[in-house]
């Protein structure tokens, strides 16, 4: 099993271009989430899905849009990148709510 | 909403020593308390978690203990390796339709052989 992976690694973006990362788990787990760290501020949950189909917003869910139309995958949006959104990215993954998550590698994104 | 705090923000030790990170949290809802692990370039990995019903949990070297009424929790490694060295977060989660892990600022561990 592969875990968590996340594409690209890196990226380095221009202000107001838009792109997409890709969250992939391959161990069947309902519930997914998008998390950005910052130096000081630890992890704070952007959006999360409980399911196929289904999408919430977290803790700082503006200037991103996501969606879950497959099981195994969890994508992140950017439609207009801002400086602000500078950081790195990690997607989760949990088989139940009360389950560990488990993150991916990461993806860290420059927005200049 | 949930706040947490995490004490030290760096901590240095030799080789063979112990290490204390100490953990308080907000709310009193809050019934699931994992510890994660990150190394560089990597994403965190859980190396212990413990929930509201039990006071303590140890794993080999490492244990974790829980005071719910003061509301803080404590992250405890012995014998401590140079492979420890690593960034160690806390988390206090609660489950209202999905598991929201509320993470602290992380604490930086360097062991000197």
């Amino acid at each position: 099993n592969a875990g968590v992976t996340q594409t690209p690694k890196f990226r380095v973006l221009k202000t107001g271009q838009s792109m997409t990362l890709l969250c992939a788990q391959d161990m069947n787990h309902e519930y997914m989430y998008w998390y950005r760290q910052d130096p000081g501020m630890g992890l704070r949950l952007i959006h999360y899905s409980v399911g196929e189909g289904t999408t919430a917003k977290g803790e700082v869910p503006d200037g991103y849009n996501v969606s879950r139309l497959k099981k195994q995958n969890f994508l992140l949006g950017l439609e207009s990148a801002a400086p602000s959104q500078t950081s790195v990215y990690f997607c989760a993954s949990s088989q139940g709510v009360q389950d560990t998550q488990y993150f991916g590698p990461g993806t860290r994104l420059t927005v200049l | 909403g949930e706040n947490v705090e995490q004490h030290p923000s760096t901590l240095s030790v030799q080789e063979g020593d112990s290490a204390v990170i100490k953990c308080t949290y907000s709310d009193s809802a809050s019934n699931y308390f994992p510890w994660y692990k990150q190394e560089l370039g990597k994403g965190p990995q859980l190396i212990i978690d413990i929930r509201s019903n039990v006071g303590e949990k140890k794993d080999q070297r490492i244990a974790v203990t829980l005071n719910k009424t003061a509301k803080h929790f404590s992250l405890h490694i012995t014998e401590t390796q140079p492979e420890d060295s690593a960034v160690y977060f806390c988390a206090a989660s609660t489950w209202t339709g999905f598991q929201k892990l509320v993470f602290g600022t992380g604490t930086r561990l360097l062991v000197s052989p």
